[in-house]
């Protein structure tokens, strides 16, 4: 069974500062991908990066960056420079070996200006 | 290009009444995942269909749900007889089957059973 854990429930981050949101998992696939998505108030499930398990480099999109150690299991989100429109639930993200994906239990950012 | 679109975004219904939740996925996806959120369990998969055939539904909570693709543009969730503890955020969301497997999600429906 694949599983996603997502240890903080909650975080705070000043405006303009860098955070990083920790999440671990576990899969028997040795073909697998690894997802941060955002809801912000609005609900809206938001794709934030994209990580494919056989690819070392880490995967960069704007201020979002995330590091990835395959061999303990771990897939973290930094937010660089964060803004106030950065504040939402976070959710790690698990898929390989069916179409469907696992979800951590999230945790929500919270961004003091 | 349009995103997954769900309607309606709101639905509150009287305890008893039959309730159907509708989804488009992006065009060109053949896959399609229907989630309930709640504050207790989070997200849950119900079902997902794989060019409009059910595929995995071992999320559906019980008999009173069920799910149709009767083609690739549309599907739909519907609850009968819906009771107060389906009270949930009903995401319906798409991908194209292949290697990157990443889902696209619609606004989703808020659902109020009362």
């Amino acid at each position: 069974a694949q599983t996603v854990t997502q240890s903080q429930p909650e975080m705070s981050v000043q405006e303009a500062e860098t955070v990083t949101l920790s999440c671990t998992y576990d899969t028997s696939e040795s073909d697998y991908y690894l997802f941060w998505y955002k809801q912000p108030p609005s609900r809206q499930m938001i794709l934030v990066i994209r990580q494919e398990a056989y690819k070392q480099q880490n995967a960069t999109e704007n201020r979002f960056s995330v590091n990835f150690q395959k061999a303990a299991k771990s897939f973290s989100l930094k937010i660089s420079d964060s803004q106030l429109g950065d504040a939402a639930m976070y959710f790690c993200a698990l898929g390989g070996g069916s179409e469907k994906l696992v979800f951590g239990k999230g945790t929500k950012l919270t961004v003091n200006p | 290009d349009a995103g997954v679109i769900q309607s309606p975004r709101h639905e509150v219904t009287e305890m008893g009444q039959e309730v159907t939740l509708r989804c488009k996925p992006i065009s060109g996806h053949n896959s399609l995942f229907w989630y309930r959120q709640t504050m207790m369990r989070g997200l849950e998969l119900l079902i997902y269909f794989n060019n409009n055939v059910p595929i995995d539904d071992s999320g559906m909570p019980e008999d009173r749900f069920s799910a149709k693709m009767p083609n690739a543009s549309f599907s739909t969730l519907k609850i009968q007889p819906s009771e107060p503890r389906d009270s949930a955020v009903y995401f319906c969301a798409s991908s194209y089957s292949g290697r990157a497997r990443e889902q696209y999600f619609g606004p989703g429906t808020r659902l109020t059973v009362t």
